[in-house]
C-alpha cells in the first residue's frame, strides 16, 4: 500500500464545475503539499499545509491531521486548470501521491 | 518571488555519455536541495537530498556512483548521470527552500527531460 493515496486518478469536468481531489496518507507528517504539474513537466507549489485550511484565488486546500486526509478544491474550474495535481507529504523526506490528472473542458 | 532554475531543460544524447544537470536558486541561498525523478505517467520519486558542503543523502535503491550529486555552493547543486543508458531516460526535477526556512513551500525547477538513445 502506498503511503500517499490520491483519488481520483483521472478527472474530467466541464468548465465552471467545482472540483475536489482527495489525498490520504499513512505516515506522520510535518506538512502536506499540493503541487500542480503542467504538460511539459514544470511543477508549481500550490499550498503547504500543516493544519486547517488555506485559500488562494479559486483554490482551497484543507487538511485533517487526525484523519490523515487532505482535499484540494477548485471553484469555478477553467480549462487552464487542466494539469496533474500531486499531493506530497513531508516527514523525514517527501513522499508523493501518484497524481490526479484533471481535464477541464470548455 | 523565489525561483529555482534548472538547466538544461532537455537533453538527447548517446548511450555511454555522462550528462550534467544544474539546479540553481536564483534569489535565495539553499543549504539543501532535492533531486527527483519521474517516469512517464508515474509519480515523482525522491532520489537524493543534496547538502551544501557535504555528501548527498541517497534514497534506497538509487546508485550513488551512477547519479553523482555535487552541492558546492549555496546556490548550485548538480546531478551528473554517469555513463547514461536508455533506462536512465526520465524527467529529472530539483527543488529547494530558502536556508533556515524548511517550514516554507519548496520551489521547483522546471525539470530536465533526459533521453538516451
Amino acid at each position: 500500500k502506498n503511503e500517499v493515496e490520491q483519488s481520483p486518478q483521472n478527472l474530467t469536468a466541464q468548465e465552471g464545475e467545482f472540483i475536489t481531489i482527495n489525498c490520504s496518507y499513512s505516515v506522520g507528517i510535518s506538512a502536506l503539499h499540493w503541487l500542480q504539474q503542467h504538460p511539459g513537466g514544470g511543477i508549481v507549489s500550490l499550498f503547504m499545509l500543516s493544519s486547517g485550511k488555506k485559500k488562494h484565488g479559486r483554490l482551497i486546500a484543507t487538511i485533517n491531521i487526525q484523519e490523515k486526509h487532505s482535499s484540494l478544491h477548485i471553484t469555478a474550474s477553467h480549462p487552464r486548470d487542466s494539469a496533474v495535481y500531486i499531493c506530497a507529504v513531508a516527514s523525514h523526506d517527501m513522499r508523493f501521491g501518484a497524481g490526479t490528472r484533471l481535464t477541464v473542458k470548455p | 518571488g523565489a525561483v529555482v532554475s534548472q538547466h538544461p531543460s532537455r537533453v538527447i544524447c548517446k548511450s555511454g555519455t555522462s550528462v550534467k544537470i544544474e539546479c540553481r536558486s536564483l534569489d535565495f541561498q539553499a543549504t539543501t536541495m532535492f533531486w527527483y525523478r519521474q517516469f512517464p505517467k508515474k509519480s515523482l520519486m525522491l532520489m537524493a537530498t543534496s547538502n551544501e558542503g557535504s555528501k548527498a543523502t541517497y534514497e534506497q535503491g538509487v546508485e550513488k556512483d551512477k547519479f553523482l550529486i555535487n552541492h558546492a555552493s549555496l546556490t548550485l547543486s548538480t546531478l551528473t548521470v554517469t555513463s547514461a543508458h536508455p533506462e536512465d531516460s526520465s524527467f529529472y526535477i530539483c527543488s529547494a527552500y530558502p536556508a533556515g526556512r524548511s517550514n516554507q513551500p519548496q520551489h521547483f525547477g522546471d525539470g530536465t527531460r533526459l533521453s538516451i538513445l
